[in-house]
C-alpha cells in the first residue's frame, strides 16, 4: 500500500524567508502527487498537483514543488512566505485504484 | 459552480447514539470519498463511492457505514458512538474513479461525542 512521509511535523519560519516542506512517498510504478493546505476550521484546498510532464509544478499563492522519481520525493517550496501562509500542509499520493493517501501534515508557522 | 457541501457543520452527540452526515458533491462529480481527521491520527480514509458502489474501504469498524445515491450525494453513518469518534469528517468529490485528477474537499462536519 502507498504511504506518505512528511518529515517535519512543525516548521517555524520568519516572514519573507524561504521555506521547504518535505514529502517522501513509497515507490510505485505510476503515482499522482498533491499538496493541500488547511486553514483553521476549514477543509482542504489544493495547492498544486503532479500528474505527468514537467517535474517542476507551480501552484497557487506562489508555491511550487518538484517531483523527484529517483528519490521518491515531492518537496514543497516558497521563496518568500507571508503571515497568511500560516496553516497546515498535507502531501498526498494516489496510485492505480487506491484512494488518496495523506501524510501526517506539516504545521507551518510564519513569524513576523 | 457550488463547491462540496457538507451538513451539518457541527454536531454534538452522546455516547451510544448514532449519527448521519451528509455530503453533496460538486455538480457533475460522481465520486465521493470520506475521511476522518483527528490530531493524533491525521487524515484517515473511510470509504469511497462511485456510481452508487463502494470502491474502496478503509480500516474502520463496521459501526462506520456509508452510501451514495443516484444523484451522487452521499451519507455516512456512525452507530453506537464512542468518545474516540470525535473528529472532523471530511468529504471529497471528484469527477470519476479511479481518481486521476484532484479531489475537492468540503469544509467538514465536526463531530463531538460526549
Amino acid at each position: 500500500a502507498q504511504s506518505v512521509t512528511q518529515l517535519d511535523s512543525q516548521v517555524p519560519v520568519f516572514e519573507e524567508a524561504p521555506v521547504e516542506l518535505r514529502c517522501n512517498y513509497s515507490s510505485s510504478v505510476s503515482v499522482y502527487l498533491f499538496w493541500y493546505v488547511q486553514y483553521p476550521n476549514q477543509g482542504l484546498q489544493l495547492l498544486l498537483k503532479y500528474l505527468s510532464g514537467s517535474t517542476l509544478v507551480k501552484g497557487i499563492n506562489g508555491f511550487e514543488a518538484e517531483f523527484n522519481k529517483s528519490q521518491t520525493s515531492f518537496h514543497l517550496r516558497k521563496p518568500s512566505v507571508h503571515i497568511s501562509d500560516t496553516a497546515e500542509y498535507f502531501c498526498a499520493v494516489i496510485s492505480g485504484n487506491t484512494p488518496l493517501v495523506f501524510g501526517k501534515g506539516t504545521r507551518l508557522s510564519v513569524i513576523a | 459552480k457550488a463547491g462540496v457541501t457538507q451538513t451539518p457543520r457541527y454536531l454534538i452527540k452522546t455516547r451510544g447514539q448514532q449519527v448521519t452526515l451528509s455530503c453533496s458533491p460538486i455538480s457533475g462529480h460522481r465520486s465521493v470519498s470520506w475521511y476522518q481527521q483527528t490530531p493524533g491520527q491525521g487524515l484517515q480514509f473511510l470509504f469511497e463511492y462511485f456510481s452508487e458502489t463502494q470502491r474502496n474501504k478503509g480500516n474502520f469498524p463496521g459501526r462506520f457505514s456509508g452510501r451514495q445515491f443516484s444523484n451522487s450525494r452521499s451519507e455516512m453513518n456512525v452507530s453506537t458512538l464512542e468518545l474516540g469518534d470525535s473528529a472532523l469528517y471530511l468529504c471529497a468529490s471528484s469527477l470519476g474513479w479511479p481518481l486521476n485528477t484532484e479531489a475537492f474537499f468540503g469544509q467538514g462536519t465536526r463531530l463531538t461525542v460526549v
